[in-house]
């Protein structure tokens, strides 16, 4: 167990649909990391918050949005689902919100588009 | 556009022999270049990792190699083990974003 958790660990829905996935970063870690990891792509970065502040953004598409809490978890909002959003969400946090920080990853959230 | 080069994309080893992953990058921000292994079901987990002031990296069985100039870093694993099958990410990070590599998925044959 990593200490970083991620809700839920599989998730089946339809296109149009619109889902929230959620992750609580490990006891201490002021950033979060979102990541998308598909077959073809690796993993791509989508958004950083440190301590409820957007960091840096990546290749998030407008359909998608992020936000970290007070309490230092974070949601990702998938909206307008399509097929090709069909991947292994992957949330990450750290302590730090710069440098040679080290991840610890979650287990990941599979979402299936159908 | 790939921030991160990997290479190969699978790559096949005996037990024993030394694995060796490749990296390529663009971005001269970068100043941090850390190594994620993945087994499967697993999220990455963080193997070993570089500066670009050191040209070399040694954590046991594994290595990392760094060429400033030519931009590209390596991964060696010596003495490859069954254990050791799984999938490896490269990385790059300026601080706020850390952008990965495609992975190599490596297996060791018994």
């Amino acid at each position: 167990d990593s200490g970083v958790t991620q809700t839920p660990k599989h998730l089946i829905t339809a296109t149009g649909q619109r889902v929230t996935l959620r992750c609580s970063p490990r006891s201490g870690d002021l950033s979060v990391y979102w990541y998308q990891q598909s077959l073809d792509q690796g993993l791509q970065f989508l958004i950083h918050y440190y301590n409820g502040e957007e960091r840096a953004k990546g290749n998030i598409l407008e359909r998608f949005s992020a936000q970290q809490f007070p309490d230092l978890h974070s949601e990702l909002n998938l909206s307008s689902l399509e097929l090709g959003d069909s991947a292994l969400y992957f949330c990450a946090s750290s302590v730090q919100g710069s440098g040679a920080n080290v991840l610890t990853f979650g287990a990941g959230s599979r979402l299936t588009v159908l | 556009q790939q921030q991160v080069k990997q290479s190969p994309q699978s790559l096949i080893v005996q037990k024993g022999g030394i694995s060796i992953i490749n990296c390529a990058y663009e971005n001269t921000a970068f100043d941090y270049f850390p190594w994620y292994q993945q087994f499967p079901g697993k999220g990455p987990a963080l193997l070993i990792a570089i500066r670009p002031d050191v040209s070399e990296k040694k954590e046991g069985r594994f290595t990392i190699s760094f060429n400033k100039s030519a931009k590209q870093f390596s991964l060696h694993i010596m003495d490859s083990q069954p254990g050791d099958s799984a999938t490896y990410f490269c990385a790059a990070s300026n601080g706020n974003q850390f952008y990965f590599g495609t992975g190599t998925s490596l297996t060791v044959i018994p």
